[in-house]
């Protein structure tokens, strides 16, 4: 019963193909985000969709495209990938102006060569 | 701009010993999460602090919070073995933005 599930776990792939990671919570939640954890560890939010709708958008290359197609999933398109962009994603959840904390995934290494 | 910061970023310590890790934010915020992370892991959390002056404790491990200093603790008590791992805290700003501290690696020694 993973409250927060994310696939792939690992995806190693060529410089300039495109993929995706997906997202699904479990948790009733309506907004979900996408966080980028660089090899120093460091912890970056991306994306949040609070009900479908876009609510954060950080300063991030359009070559990254999220898509929520409902509350309880949110995926991660990236087009023509660089070696930069080798990272851990982490998916999260939380309740909208709530308490009840942040859940996270157990991300993905995404690993461009 | 908001920032999130922790001291010390890497920590050795010797077990039985205690210790604290600080968490500096710039900008008012009534919401501060402590979150552990063990090496090729998720993050798991500690504590959730919602009110100036609030203090939770779990086992060896004791989280404070003092907003109008804009600082948090996480304060260890007589430290062990399993206690080693990456920590972060992080701080809730606008629209829902949870933003993370540069997190500490702690290390424990025998």
């Amino acid at each position: 019963d993973t409250a927060v599930s994310q696939t792939p776990k690992y995806l190693v792939t060529q410089m300039g193909n495109d993929k995706s990671i997906k997202c699904e919570q479990n948790l009733g939640h309506d907004t979900m985000y996408w966080y980028k954890q660089d090899s120093k560890k460091f912890l970056k939010i991306m994306f949040s969709y609070n009900n479908k709708e876009l609510i954060i958008n950080e300063t991030v290359p359009n070559r990254f495209s999220p898509k929520s197609p409902d509350k309880a999933h949110l995926n991660l398109h990236i087009n023509s990938l660089e070696l930069g962009d080798s990272a851990v994603y982490f998916c999260a959840s939380s309740q909208w102006d709530r308490d009840y904390g942040y859940t996270f995934g157990s991300g993905t290494r995404l690993t461009v060569v | 701009e908001l920032k999130v910061e922790q001291n010390p970023l890497f920590l050795s310590m010797q077990e039985g010993k205690n210790y604290t890790i600080y968490c500096n934010y710039s900008t008012t915020s009534d919401r501060l999460y402590w979150y552990r992370q063990d090496p090729g892991k998720s993050l798991e959390s500690l504590f959730v602090l919602l009110s100036n002056g609030a203090v939770k404790q779990e086992g060896r491990l004791m989280a404070s919070l003092d907003t109008k200093a804009r600082l948090s603790t996480l304060h260890i008590t007589a430290a062990v073995h399993d206690l080693s791992a990456t920590y972060f805290c992080a701080v809730v700003f606008g629209n829902e933005k949870l933003t993370f501290g540069t997190g500490t690696r702690l290390t424990i020694i025998p």
